[in-house]
């Protein structure tokens, strides 16, 4: 069982709006990095944010992420069909020494 | 450009031992740390483990301690994951990813295609 909770799933018309929490503690996100990633079954994973809040190449601006305490969100505008995946935030714990995923949210365009 | 090409998967039977390897190129390799992360069938991501860039520091998910072990060669810029005791529950999807620092967290940016591994009991 991971250490990180997301929503099982969320959803949203196209050209709307979602958001996804990651909810932690102090050990993991209130003191680690967060990164969020996409992911198709059968490919491999995408990073979308790192460092909470920044945006590797590539990645367009309709996803943002920010964090506060010991909660991370990753925020989806302007959601596109594409946009169907699954979403999984990630970070170290430093109690543990490990890295740890969220449990993962399915995002769906209706 | 930045590759990263996993292999050595395959079905083997429950208690036997497998090798993972995972080739790189296009990036300087020692310069960066690496991950292991595995999915097994529909369930989420799951991280395994990680060594920084030289390979000093080491560090695994705590229900694999003592079974997996993390390793790297610098001079054939290759990862690998060393398998041991393997169960039916290490059936999976591993991916092999690149740290974007030599150390760890900073998020992992390029992943691999992934090898399966299969354990049948």
């Amino acid at each position: 069982q991971s250490v990180l909770t997301q929503p099982p799933s969320v959803s949203a018309a196209p050209g709307q709006k979602v958001t996804i929490s990651c909810s932690g503690s102090s050990s993991n996100i209130g003191n680690n990095y967060v990164s969020w990633y996409q992911h198709l079954p059968g490919t491999a994973p995408k990073l979308l944010i790192c460092e909470d809040d920044k945006r590797p190449s590539g990645i367009p601006d309709r996803f943002s992420g920010s964090k506060s305490g010991a909660s991370a969100t990753l925020a989806i505008t302007g959601l596109q069909t594409g946009d169907e995946a699954d979403y999984y935030c990630a970070t170290w714990d430093s109690s543990l020494s490990a890295g740890v995923f969220g449990t993962g949210t399915k995002v769906t365009v209706l | 450009q930045v590759q990263l090409v996993e292999s050595g998967g395959g079905v083997v039977q429950s208690g036997t031992s497998l090798r993972l390897s995972c080739a790189a190129s296009g990036f300087t390799f020692s310069s960066y740390g690496m991950h292991w992360v595995r999915q097994a069938p529909g369930k989420g991501l799951e991280w395994v483990a990680v060594i920084w860039y030289d390979g000093r520091n080491k560090y695994y998910a705590d229900s694999l301690k003592g079974r997996f072990s993390i390793s790297r060669d610098n001079s054939k810029n290759t990862l690998y994951l060393q398998m041991n005791s393997l169960r039916a529950e290490d059936t999976a999807a591993y991916y092999c990813a690149r740290d974007r620092h030599g150390t760890t967290w900073y998020g992992t940016d390029y992943w691999g295609q992934g090898t399966l591994v299969t354990v049948s009991s």
